[in-house]
């Protein structure tokens, strides 16, 4: 089945600067990659996500990229705020397994202000 | 237009009880999946039901799991005869269809004693 790799599992940045979290997939028939973030004791809440027919896209300070011949994803936040300190779990679905996500281990960002 | 619900939120069951969490989808979703959290990992995929249907159940336990989605009513997840390893966040996610994002609720934090 597939397997998502996410890296790094911890990522302190100062107020202002940029994120990046990266994701690889095995599974070179998964199409859709959403990204979710989770607040301490919260619901996982989707951020962004992108299709395989699409390389970039981008919704104000976040932005995901999709290399489908390298098979990894990445997502982008930009001009970070105290706010978007939490988990960050990437996620894959292959088309011909129906609909089950496949979910990274996720991302703890801090945002230092 | 509710979210996703679940309850209960919270549920404390003795070892050897048996555990039923409850999840109504988002109004007009057919599809719904339940995962699993154990604390500082990531959801890890259970079973994915429509209605009447288990549609895939290739992450659930093989025995004290269950999990039905009926024609009226919430979908259930339920576990017999609890040991202290169920102890988690348990989460369900609604989807309209196929291939499209799925939502999560506010999950049932279960704890075993």
């Amino acid at each position: 089945g597939e397997n998502v790799e996410q890296h790094p599992s911890t990522l302190s940045v100062q107020e202002g600067d940029s994120a990046v979290i990266k994701c690889t997939y095995s599974d070179s028939a998964s199409n859709y990659f959403p990204w979710y973030k989770q607040e301490l004791g919260k619901r996982p809440q989707l951020i962004i996500d992108i299709r395989s027919n699409v390389g970039e896209k981008k919704d104000q300070r976040i932005a995901v990229t999709l290399n489908k011949t390298a098979k990894h994803f990445s997502l982008h936040i930009t001009e970070t705020q105290p706010e978007d300190s939490a988990v960050y779990f990437c996620a894959a679905t292959p088309a011909n397994t129906g609909n089950q996500f496949y979910f990274g281990t996720g991302t703890s960002l801090t945002v230092i202000p | 237009n509710a979210g996703v619900m679940q309850n209960p939120r919270h549920l404390v069951r003795r070892r050897g009880q048996e555990a039923r969490l409850r999840c109504s989808p988002m109004k007009g979703h057919s599809h719904v999946y339940w995962y699993r959290q154990l604390p500082e990992e990531g959801l890890k995929f259970m079973v994915y039901l429509q209605k009447e249907n288990i549609i895939d159940e290739s992450g659930m336990p093989k025995e004290r799991f269950s999990a039905e989605f009926p024609k009226e009513g919430p979908s259930i997840l339920r576990i017999q005869q609890v040991v202290r390893g169920d102890s988690a966040a348990y989460f369900c996610a609604s989807s309209r269809g196929l291939q499209e994002t799925q939502y999560f609720g506010p999950g049932t934090r279960l704890l075993v004693l």
